[in-house]
């Protein structure tokens, strides 16, 4: 069965640090995104990217980094993690044909920045 | 302003009961719109798609105003597994860039 994961699914890192956590999709989707979730606000967009070697800012993108050099992979990177990017990391895919295509989500990357 | 709002809740109800769910957006050239549900500590997942004329899935009715930029979701006959947290989602356009609200949280008692 098609499947999207995330890892790692837990860590903790220090501040200042560079950590990349890996998102890989075996739908064959298009596109791709990152969100990040946090009490009181929802899913925030960090980027997202409609295919390979395309990518795009959400609106919270400062301090993250994606590339997307194949079609089933996004990884996140943060280049100096600070505290305020404690959260959980959802990296999501979807298909680009139709404006009600659904949205397949990983399991959630829970990072801790001390 | 938010692009996409919703009540926070919690929505505490016991079972039986019916429960709706309010949510705003901002864009007025949104293309389409979802519920998602999300249980705790877990990755969210496709309720239902809402469309122009509303639809139906069982126990659970969505609808959608254009005008007023207004989508509801309706729960009936409400189960203890309905217990979650609710995200409007909001398609802005294009190649489905999906913006969520925060999310409703729905608790079904005894």
């Amino acid at each position: 069965d098609a499947e999207i994961t995330q890892s790692p699914r837990h860590k903790i890192i220090e501040t200042g640090r560079q950590v990349t956590l890996a998102c890989h999709q075996t739908w064959n989707h298009n596109n791709m995104f990152w969100y990040r979730q946090d009490l009181g606000h929802g899913l925030r967009l960090i980027h997202y990217s409609y295919g390979v070697h395309d990518t795009n800012k959400g609106e919270v993108s400062d301090g993250y980094s994606v590339s997307r050099s194949n079609t089933e992979d996004l990884p996140l990177t943060l280049e100096s993690a600070a505290s305020s990017q404690t959260s959980v990391y959802f990296c999501a895919s979807s298909g680009s044909t139709g404006v009600n295509t659904e949205a397949f989500f990983g399991q959630g990357t829970r990072l801790t920045v001390v | 302003r938010k692009e996409v709002e919703q009540d926070p809740g919690p929505f505490n109800v016991p079972e039986g009961a019916t429960v709706a769910f309010n949510c705003t957006y901002s864009n007025s050239a949104s293309q389409s719109f979802f519920w998602y549900r999300q249980d705790c500590r877990k990755e969210p997942k496709l309720l239902m798609s809402v469309y122009s004329s509303g639809n139906e899935d069982g126990r659970f009715t969505a609808q959608l105003n254009r005008a007023s930029q207004y989508i509801s979701l309706l729960i009936r006959d409400s189960k203890l597994s309905d217990s979650a947290t609710y995200l409007c989602v909001v398609n802005m356009g294009g190649y489905n860039k999906l913006i969520f609200g925060a999310g409703t949280r729905l608790a079904v008692h005894p």
